[in-house]
């Protein structure tokens, strides 16, 4: 079965305090897919970043940067020098190759909210 | 490009009545997803297809119906409304299988 924990529900930081959501999955696949995305309080869904699970390089795109380890199949969020503008829930997502699932669904975490004060 | 749209954003029922959601995407995308979001629950899949004619069901997908007549619009049914379908909902179309989910704006819905 497919799954994925987000175990924090809400954090709180201050400005300028780095932060990292975390993001723990489970498929039995060789192959899938995992996603990041932003809810702020206006409600869209934005999508952040895709990783598949043959490139298992970390990622930074400014003061945002993901960590994924197969070994621990986690695939974790820090935002460095956090701002207000942060302040949203983020959600962590999987899917699969379908070949072993034969499922097209994307499965969502149930998110993190992070607050971020002045 | 507009992207995913959702019709209505707003709707307020009562407890029996019928209505449908609209979804269209204009990046000729093969699939779409129909998605509610409830406080602290994240996103439950309703219904989703994988190309023009073709529906499946998700997690969640009693009290809904779908239809896929068109390739860009995914039409979500609700044939008669209870409090329990509040709820905020989402539609959503990826290109290919592994590829990032496109949102649309979501549509908010009380049920009396």
């Amino acid at each position: 079965a497919q799954k994925v924990t987000q175990a924090q529900t809400e954090i709180s930081v201050v400005e300028k305090e780095d932060v990292t959501l975390d993001c723990v999955y489970e498929t039995r696949d060789t192959t899938y897919y995992l996603f990041w995305y932003k809810q702020p309080p206006s409600g869209e869904l934005v999508f952040l970043i895709r990783r598949n699970s043959f490139d298992e390089q970390n990622e930074i795109s400014g003061r945002y940067s993901w960590n994924f380890q197969k070994s621990t199949s986690s695939f974790n969020f820090t935002i460095t020098a956090s701002q207000v503008v942060d302040s949203a829930v983020y959600f962590c997502a999987l899917k699969d190759s379908g070949n072993l699932s034969g499922t097209y669904k994307y499965i969502f975490g149930t998110g993190t909210r992070l607050k971020v004060l002045a | 490009n507009a992207g995913v749209t959702q019709t209505p954003k707003f709707r307020v029922l009562k407890t029996g009545q019928s209505m449908t959601l609209l979804c269209a995407q204009d990046m000729n995308h093969e699939y779409m997803y129909w998605y509610r979001q409830d406080p602290g629950m994240g996103l439950r899949l309703i219904h989703y297809s994988v190309g023009e004619g073709t529906t499946a069901k998700g997690e969640v997908p009693d009290g809904y119906n779908v239809s896929r007549l068109k390739k860009q619009n995914f039409l979500l049914g609700l044939e008669s409304a209870a409090p329990s379908q509040t709820s905020v909902y989402f539609c959503a179309s990826t290109e290919r299988r592994g590829n990032e989910q496109f949102f649309g704006p979501g549509t908010r819905l009380t049920v009396l």
